[in-house]
């Protein structure tokens, strides 16, 4: 069974540009996170989709970050401008809705660097 | 607001050195603990899940335990390996589905663990 992909794995942008990260969930898996991990802190949960619908985004900063998931697979996540505070790791999870265990499966990260 | 804490931040053993993690928590209304996995440049491994209802799994070197009561958790790895170096995660879900959210992680901010020969 293939992993959540995720790309690209790294990139480096200057502030108030904009940049795109997109992910791949699981086959089947209907539930979508993606989530910011600032470094030598715990990643934090930016958004989460149901198929193609938004369950929780209350920790989005809405004003420059935005999120879709079409067609209820595969998913994008922008800023649009960048801040400096935003350089992370951007993670990317999914899971099997209805799973008693609600088990998240995570992707290996866009690593984001703004200067 | 639930809040995470993970003691201590860094830790360096010998090899073959039996170690304990801990991990404590607000909010003791939770659905699940996790423990993770987190190599450089890589994402997110999943270790143990215990259940609310749970008081400990194990698997393998790997033995977590939580006390929902003190709002805590340790885990534990005996006869530790470098092969172990990593930084170590624990997480808390809360269901909240039947309130219209979802199965949400709160993290910690980790344990960095560096066995040495």
């Amino acid at each position: 069974e293939a992993g959540v992909a995720q790309s690209p794995r790294y990139k480096i942008i200057e502030k108030r540009q904009s940049v795109a990260f997109w992910c791949n969930p699981i086959s089947g898996h209907a539930t979508l996170y993606w989530y910011q991990q600032i470094l030598g802190q715990g990643p934090k949960l930016l958004i989460q989709f149901q198929n193609n619908g938004v369950v929780d985004d209350s920790q989005l900063p809405k004003d420059r970050f935005s999120a879709e998931r079409l067609k209820g697979v595969d998913s994008t996540l922008k800023i649009q401008p960048a801040k400096l505070e935003d350089s992370a790791v951007y993670l990317c999870a999914s899971s099997l809705a209805g799973s008693k265990l609600y088990e998240q499966d995570f992707g290996p990260g866009t690593r984001l660097t703004v200067t | 607001k639930q809040e995470v804490t993970q003691i201590p931040a860094a830790l360096s053993v010998p090899e073959g050195e039996n170690l304990v993690l801990n991990c404590s928590f607000t909010d003791s209304a939770i659905y699940n603990l996790q423990w993770f996995r987190q190599d450089p440049g890589k994402g997110l491994t999943s270790l143990l899940l215990i259940q609310s209802s749970q008081r400990e799994q194990t698997s393998g070197r790997l033995n977590a335990s939580l006390d929902k009561s003190s709002g805590r958790s340790t885990l534990y790895i005996a006869a530790s390996q470098p092969g172990d170096s990593a930084t170590y995660l624990c997480a808390v879900m809360l269901l909240l589905i039947l309130t219209g959210g979802g199965n949400k992680l709160t993290f910690g901010t980790g344990t960095q663990l560096k066995v040495e020969l």
